[in-house]
């Protein structure tokens, strides 16, 4: 168990809609990291904040948004939802390793369809 | 922007047999990491490499690094069915970018 959580594990909602995701950080870990895993693009990353600060952005479309609030939950906003938008959509979070480094956890996934 | 490759992306083995996957990268980077996910599940982190000639270890996965030469190795020794899975190296300091994966079956 990685420590991180997501709300809800599955979606299925029609094209034109708009969904939120839901993560959870593992405790304390002010890092979260939205990730975007299909058959065509493969893993991409979306993008990232700390401590509700936007830290880095990817391929992260512009119908898509995300924000980090105080408890350090984040949320990621698909809207006028596409058939390609289906996926499996992860956050992770950033650990300490033992022995040194960092790591990605990551939370099970939300597998979103659009129909 | 930084591309990394796998190979194989399909690799069939029987168990007790030895065998390699491949991960290059396009620019420097001074940390890789390898993933496992099984079917419809997230990823595990395996490893991480921090510096040229890192090797590290668990159990019948060996991964190694090689900065210069921009190449990571993931070796399997003598595979077992609980190895099917597929693999994942990436590389990055804060966003990580995916190699492609190499899925690993692993037969009786």
């Amino acid at each position: 168990d990685s420590g991180v959580t997501q709300t809800p594990k599955h979606l299925i909602t029609a094209t034109g809609q708009r969904v939120t995701l839901r993560c959870s950080p593992r405790s304390g870990d002010l890092s979260v990291y939205w990730y975007q895993q299909s058959l065509d693009q493969g893993l991409q990353f979306l993008i990232q904040y700390y401590n509700g600060e936007e830290r880095a952005k990817g391929n992260i479309l512009e119908r898509f948004s995300a924000q980090q609030f105080p408890d350090l939950h984040s949320e990621l906003n698909l809207s006028s939802l596409e058939l390609g938008d289906s996926a499996l959509y992860f956050c992770a979070s950033r650990v300490g390793i033992k022995g040194g480094g960092e790591t990605q956890y990551f939370g099970p996934g939300t597998r979103l369809l659009v129909l | 922007e930084l591309k990394v490759e796998q190979n194989p992306l399909f690799l069939s083995m029987q168990e007790g047999k030895n065998y390699t996957i491949y991960c290059n990268y396009s620019t420097t980077s001074d940390r890789l990491y390898w993933y496992r996910q099984d079917p419809g599940k997230s990823l595990e982190s395996l490893f991480v490499l921090l510096s040229n000639g890192a090797v590290k270890q668990e159990g019948r996965l060996m991964a190694s690094l090689d900065t210069k030469a921009r190449l990571s190795t993931l070796h399997i020794t003598a595979a077992v069915h609980d190895l099917s899975a597929t693999y994942f190296c990436a590389v990055g300091a804060q966003k990580l970018v995916f190699g492609q994966g190499t899925r690993l079956t692993i037969n009786p």
